[in-house]
Order: structure tokens, then C-alpha cells, then sequence
């Protein structure tokens, strides 16, 4: 069984610009959340979406968005851009939205913002 | 709001030696605890799931073992190997499915 998948796996953007990562959970997976990684804040949640329904968010501003398709992949938008929003960004699946369930991760999209 | 720590930081052990590394939580009331393994610039891989009711679990030379009342788990790796160098990350999950992650240990296995 494939694994999650995400692309572009590399980024470089320009300050103002805007940008869309997209996720492919596992297959048969509903639930796929997003996370972004720095150096000096860890792993933070962004997101989190069931059933095409957004459930959960983090506490990021409205320029991060997302959104999951009939078949479960994700696609998560970041608008104007700042340098601050370089980061690895993560995105998860599992196979239901309750937390009872093994999350597996994708390789992540490294984004870089000068 | 669950916080999660993990001790040590980093780690660097000769080769085959037995270690543990510690995760801490200050919420018990969890559903489960999940390991994961990071290499540098990559995503995570997922390593051993404990549920709330389990004690412990173990994946070939891991072994994972969790007390909610204390809000502790151990992860365990035996006979190291230079190819277990790599962070190693705890999370619990809240309600809303959202993990809550350590900061990590960054462990380097001397060949």
C-alpha cells in the first residue's frame, strides 16, 4: 500500500506570493491533518479534515488555508507570503477522524520564502 | 492545553549499547501515545502506537511502555546501531484528533 505523498517536495517562493501544497493520504484514509515544522517551534498544528469537512484548526492566521477533496487528498494554501512561513510542512492521515487511530506521515514539502 | 516534554534533548551512545528515552505529559486523561522517528529534513515515520489501556508494545528491537497516572512512556531501543541515529519524536493526540509533540531527543549512535 502506497504511503502519503505530497508535492511538490521543494519550494522557493517570493514574500507576497502565494502558495498550494497537496496531500495524498493512504488509501482508504479520511482523516488527513497538516502540520508545520521549524527549528524553533517544533510541530505545529495547522489543520485537521474529515469527510471534506474542516474539524479542527491551530492557531496560524487566515492566510493559511486548506481544504480535502471527495477522495480524501488535501491541498492547503498559504497567501501572501512572509519569510517566517519557511518551514517543512507535514501533512498526516489516518484512517478515521477519532483519535483512537495510528496517524501516518508524508515526506513533507519544504517551503522556502525569500 | 497537553504539554508534552522529552528528556533527554540529545543523546550520543557508542554502538550497541541499550538506551531509553524519555517522554513526559502533563494531561493523562489520553487516548494514546504515538513514537515517531524523523532523519534530518525528512518526514516522520511512525514507530510504535500504545493505546491508553495498553501497559506496553513492542516492534522488533523497540519497546514502548506507557503509565498515564504518571504521565510517562519510555521508548527503549536495544543493541543500538549507527542506523538508529535520528530524532525521535512522542505525540498524543487531543479530542479534535490534533497531536501534541515533544520537542524531541536527537540521538547519534557512534559506529
Amino acid at each position: 500500500k502506497a504511503g502519503v505523498t505530497q508535492t511538490p517536495r521543494y519550494l522557493i517562493k517570493t514574500r507576497g506570493q502565494q502558495v498550494t501544497l497537496s496531500c495524498s493520504p493512504i488509501s482508504g484514509h479520511r482523516s488527513v491533518s497538516w502540520y508545520q515544522q521549524t527549528p524553533g517551534q517544533g510541530l505545529q498544528f495547522l489543520f485537521e479534515y474529515f469527510s471534506e469537512t474542516q474539524r479542527n484548526k491551530g492557531n496560524f492566521p487566515g492566510r493559511f488555508s486548506g481544504r480535502q477533496f471527495s477522495n480524501s487528498r488535501s491541498e492547503m494554501n498559504v497567501s501572501t507570503l512572509e519569510l517566517g512561513d519557511s518551514a517543512l510542512y507535514l501533512c498526516a492521515s489516518s484512517l478515521e477522524g477519532n483519535p483512537g487511530y495510528e496517524q501516518y506521515f508524508g515526506p513533507g514539502t519544504r517551503l522556502t520564502v525569500t | 492545553k497537553q504539554e508534552v516534554t522529552q528528556i533527554p534533548a540529545a543523546l550520543s551512545v557508542p554502538e550497541g549499547e541499550n538506551l531509553v528515552l524519555n517522554c513526559s505529559f502533563t494531561d493523562s486523561a489520553i487516548y494514546n501515545l504515538q513514537w515517531f522517528r524523523q532523519d534530518p529534513g525528512k518526514g516522520l515515520t511512525s514507530l510504535l502506537l500504545i493505546q491508553s489501556s495498553q501497559r506496553e508494545q513492542t516492534s522488533g528491537r523497540l519497546n514502548a511502555s506507557l503509565d498515564k497516572s504518571s504521565g510517562r512512556s519510555t521508548l527503549y531501543i536495544a543493541a543500538s546501531q549507527p542506523g538508529d541515529s535520528a530524532t525521535y519524536l512522542c505525540a498524543v493526540p487531543d479530542t479534535g484528533n490534533q497531536f501534541y509533540f515533544g520537542t524531541g531527543t536527537s540521538l547519534t549512535v557512534i559506529p
